[in-house]
């Protein structure tokens, strides 16, 4: 069975901080997709990122960043110069890499809010 | 770009009543995903269809049901609604190889059985 664990339930920092979002999984597959999302108070889930099993290389994109230790089964996220636009929840989640059937398993989430 | 379309995007109904959500995927997209997101809740899985076909199932209740057309659009049809029924439901759809895509998310319908 396939687990995301997502310790942080509520995060505030002051704008301009870094924060870091913490994901541990458990899957027995060897192959398998790691993902983040954002969810803002809108209620549409955004697509972030998505990490194949085989590649740990760690990924930046602006001012997000990805961090994949598959030797702690982590996959941390963390925001640079944070703004109040990123306040929002943000899922981690797991599936199987397995076409036809690649079904997300989601972390709890963590509620991240950014103070002016 | 195309994204999935979720109709209607809100919805109230009674107890007891039934309730169609509908789900247009991403053109050239042959799997489906649909799920469930309670209040305050991470989204939990429902049931998928790849090519027209169910292709894996969840904690969907047996008053629930699925299918994909032949114009790969896909239906939850929802019978006698309980309050706790009440949840955001997510409509995903997703490219196997080669195109082999992530997931992409509709906006969701928000169901409120009152």
């Amino acid at each position: 069975a396939q687990k995301v664990t997502q310790a942080q339930t509520e995060i505030s920092v002051v704008e301009k901080e870094d924060v870091t979002l913490d994901c541990v999984y458990e899957t027995r597959d060897t192959t398998y997709y790691l993902f983040w999302y954002k969810q803002p108070p809108s209620g549409e889930l955004v697509f972030l990122i998505r990490r194949n099993s085989f590649d740990e290389q760690n990924e930046i994109s602006g001012r997000y960043s990805w961090n994949f230790q598959k030797s702690t089964s982590s996959f941390n996220f963390t925001i640079t110069a944070s703004q109040v636009v990123d306040s929002a929840v943000y899922f981690c989640a797991l599936s199987e890499a397995n076409f036809g059937n690649e079904k997300l398993t989601f972390g709890t989430g963590t509620r991240l809010t950014i103070i002016p | 770009a195309a994204g999935v379309i979720q109709s209607p995007r809100h919805l109230i109904k009674e107890k007891r009543e039934t309730a169609t959500l509908k789900c247009y995927p991403i053109p050239r997209h042959d799997t489906v995903y649909w799920y469930q997101q309670g209040p305050g809740q991470d989204p939990q899985f429902l049931i998928s269809f790849y090519e027209k076909m169910q292709s894996d199932k969840g904690s969907i209740p047996d008053r629930f049901s699925a299918q994909q057309f032949s114009d790969y659009h896909s239906e939850l049809n929802m019978s006698s609604l309980e309050l706790g029924d009440s949840a955001l439901y997510f409509c995903a759809s997703s490219a196997a190889p080669p195109m082999n895509t992530e997931a992409f998310f509709g906006q969701g319908t928000r169901l409120t059985v009152v």
